[in-house]
């Protein structure tokens, strides 16, 4: 199975800054087919990006999903208070979809 | 936005069923495809499987012996059975829409292997 090993752990960013999240897969994952999804404590995941750059509904501008292969980033761009949260990120191109181990994004 | 509540019982013993059933509402069922996904504490998230309106399923191959994923569109629900428990099935266990990337997902449920 594809192993999605993601990095760092824990970032710790001011508001205003920009956050560079990184997801890095043991095989290449064709067909981007990587979504990032945002969680916080007690609430439901809610994806962001899927298709590896396509913002979801809803999803304002300053998040956005780059890479291809084996390599991945979310990105945002300026942090709002609302950002800071354990982002995940998730395969579905090779059976058994899996997901990364999460970055939790935590004021600095 | 399609909405999802999972239920269910909290502790189940070793080597019995576990059984789960996801209510969705404002959306119907006979329109998309629906996963179960579960995340054991401290672990990461694991993908159960998912299950087209149609019926046509697919499951995770180290679950597969075990699962079986149903829908009944006259209730607007789906369910997930998990056979012979162990200790290591226990998780928060989600219910979302979609069969790769998933737009929506319930709350999740804690469920409890133990006798």
């Amino acid at each position: 199975e594809i192993v999605l090993t993601q990095s760092p752990g824990t970032l710790f960013l001011s508001p205003g800054e920009r956050a560079t999240l990184s997801c890095r897969a043991s095989q290449s994952v064709s067909s981007s087919s990587l979504a990032w999804y945002q969680q916080k404590p007690g609430q439901a995941p809610r994806v962001f990006i899927y298709g590896a750059s396509s913002r979801a509904t809803g999803i304002p501008d300053r998040f956005s999903g780059s890479g291809s292969g084996t390599d991945f980033t979310l990105t945002i761009s300026r942090l709002e208070p609302e950002d800071f949260a354990v982002y995940y990120c998730q395969q579905y191109d090779t059976s058994p979809w899996t997901f990364g181990q999460g970055t939790k994004v935590e004021i600095k | 936005q399609v909405q999802l509540q999972e239920s269910g019982p909290g502790l189940v013993k070793p080597s019995e069923t576990l059984s789960l059933t996801c209510t969705v509402s404002g959306g119907s069922i006979s329109s998309h495809s629906w996963s179960w996904i579960r995340q054991p504490p401290g672990k990461e998230r694991e993908w159960i499987g998912y299950i087209y309106y149609t019926g046509t399923t697919k499951y995770n191959p180290s679950l597969k012996s075990r699962v079986t994923i149903s829908v009944d569109t006259s209730k607007n629900q789906f369910s997930l059975k998990l056979t012979s428990v162990t200790a290591a099935d226990t998780a928060v266990y989600y219910c979302a829409r979609g069969s790769g990337w998933y737009p929506d997902w319930g709350q999740g449920t804690l469920v409890t292997v133990s006798s």
